[in-house]
C-alpha cells in the first residue's frame, strides 16, 4: 500500500531555534500533501495543505512565518519550526495524497516536537 | 458548515461486545467519509470509508453505516477486542477542497 514517512519522530530543541520535519511518499507520487498539528487528546487540526511547486496554503489562525512548509518534490514535503517556543511543543503529522491511494490520504506516523 | 460532529467522546465495551461510533456533518459537498484508527503518538491509520453512494460498507469487523438524508454516518465495531482501544476519528472531504475535516474523537477502552 503507500506509505508515508516522516521524521523524525521525536526531537527536542531550545526555544528560538528551528526545527525541520520531513514527510515523504516512498511509494507513490503525492499530489498534494497536508499538515496537521494534535493537542494531546484532540483532534487533528489541519495547519496547511501544499501541492508540488507552489506555494502552501494556510489555514486562517496558522502562521505562514513561523510555520514555513516547502513542497519541492512529488514526494516530499517539509515543515519548518521557526524560533521555535514552548506553545510550539505539539504533535506534528503530514498526510499525503494521490492517484496511488485513489486519492484518499495516508498519513505518516508524526513528530512529537519538544520546546524547551 | 465546516464541522464534522462526533459522539461519544468514550466509550467502554466489554470484549465480544460491539461498539458504536457516530457522527454528523452539514456540508451536503462532503463526499468521502474515512475512519481512522490512532494509537498513542502514532499517525492515524485508514479502518474504512464510504462515498455517499452505498449506505453501507463492510469490511472484517468494522461497518460503516451511512443516511445521506439524515447527514451522519456511524461506525460499527463487531466482536470488538481489547486490541481495538484506541481513539477513532470520523472525517470528511470533498473532491473541490480535498481537506480532510475531522470529528474530535472518540476514545474507546475494550475490557478483556
Amino acid at each position: 500500500g503507500a506509505v508515508v514517512s516522516q521524521h523524525p519522530s521525536r526531537v527536542i530543541c531550545k526555544s528560538g531555534t528551528s526545527v525541520k520535519i520531513e514527510c515523504r511518499s516512498l511509494d507513490f507520487q503525492a499530489t498534494t500533501m497536508f499538515w496537521y498539528r494534535q493537542f494531546p487528546k484532540q483532534s487533528l487540526m489541519l495547519m496547511a495543505t501544499s501541492n508540488e511547486g507552489s506555494k502552501a496554503t494556510y489555514e486562517q489562525g496558522v502562521e505562514k512565518d513561523k510555520f514555513l512548509i516547502n513542497h519541492a518534490s512529488l514526494t516530499l514535503s517539509t515543515l519548518t519550526v521557526t524560533s521555535a517556543h514552548p506553545e510550539d511543543s505539539s504533535f506534528y503529522i503530514c498526510s499525503a495524497n494521490g492517484a496511488r491511494t485513489n486519492y484518499g490520504y495516508t498519513f505518516g506516523s508524526g513528530t512529537r516536537l519538544t520546546v524547551v | 458548515q465546516q464541522q464534522v460532529k462526533q459522539s461519544p467522546q468514550s466509550l467502554i465495551v466489554q470484549k465480544g461486545g460491539i461498539s458504536i461510533i457516530n457522527c454528523a456533518y452539514e456540508n451536503t459537498a462532503f463526499d468521502y467519509f474515512p475512519w481512522y484508527q490512532q494509537f498513542p503518538g502514532k499517525g492515524p491509520a485508514l479502518l474504512i470509508a464510504i462515498r455517499p453512494d452505498v449506505s453501507e460498507k463492510k469490511e472484517g469487523r468494522f461497518t460503516i453505516s451511512f443516511n445521506k438524508s439524515a447527514k451522519q454516518f456511524s461506525l460499527h465495531i463487531m466482536d470488538s477486542q481489547p486490541g481495538d482501544s484506541a481513539t477513532y476519528f470520523c472525517a470528511a472531504s470533498s473532491l473541490s477542497s480535498y481537506k480532510l475535516i475531522f470529528g474530535s474523537g472518540t476514545r474507546l477502552l475494550v475490557r478483556p
